[in-house]
């Protein structure tokens, strides 16, 4: 079964470093969405991408924060410079929203997540 | 702005007791999700409801879904201790790509 595949698994990064993550989304989904979770708590919305640009992002997501999809296949997240808030576990997503397979469910498919933790 | 909000945020219960777990969005969502997490682990989808009186079940999780009230519930039925997890509802705003999440609800099901 297709699935959504992230690496690194965890990542541990000093203050102000640069991390990207890395995220292959399902092969014939369309849009991508990376999500953020703190200690188990509310998952949140971070940025959704389609057509090789963003159609949304939050407050949170601001100019630390990148996307990317330089190859076709990989997805990737960028954090400029890191913050002790940014430890979180970040969770990649791809939806066959447009894929006009399944009657727009825009169900989300996740992966696995990075653990990202910022000493 | 789409608010998702569910209740109970926690709650335990015996095996074989039935319950369900409430989802009130605040304006009008084109599709709602719930999902299942156990700990440390990703985000499983258990069910997409895409129109009112929408009625899914699977196993032992039923989930419904009224727009009209803009509620959505997960039943449970005769809870068994591997349904012990955090459920997710999320909403889906019309004509946007994000899905908004609950904050979820940690259910812990004692033998």
């Amino acid at each position: 079964e297709p699935e959504v595949t992230q690496t690194p698994s965890h990542q541990v990064t000093q203050m102000g470093q640069e991390v990207i993550l890395r995220c292959v989304p399902i092969s014939n989904h369309l849009y991508f969405y990376w999500y953020r979770q703190i200690l188990g708590q509310k998952v949140e919305f971070l940025v959704s991408f389609y057509n090789n640009e963003i159609s949304e992002k939050s407050e949170i997501f601001d100019d630390q924060f990148s996307v990317e999809r330089p190859d076709g296949s990989n997805f990737t997240l960028k954090i400029r410079s890191t913050k002790l808030e940014d430890s979180a576990m970040y969770f990649c997503a791809s939806s066959d929203l447009a894929s006009g397979r399944s009657l727009k469910t825009g169900e989300l498919f996740f992966g696995e997540g990075s653990r990202l933790t910022v000493l | 702005e789409l608010k998702v909000e569910q209740n109970p945020l926690f709650l335990s219960m015996q095996e074989g007791k039935n319950y369900t777990i409430y989802c009130n969005y605040s304006t009008t969502s084109d599709r709602l999700y719930w999902y299942r997490q156990d700990p440390g682990k990703s985000l499983e989808s258990l069910f997409v409801l895409l129109s009112n009186g929408a009625v899914k079940q699977e196993g032992r999780l039923m989930a419904s879904l009224d727009t009209k009230a803009r509620l959505s519930t997960l039943h449970i039925t005769a809870a068994v201790h591997d349904l012990s997890a955090t459920y997710f509802c999320a909403g889906g705003p019309p004509m946007r790509d994000k899905i908004i999440f609950g904050k979820g609800t940690r259910l812990h099901i004692l033998p």
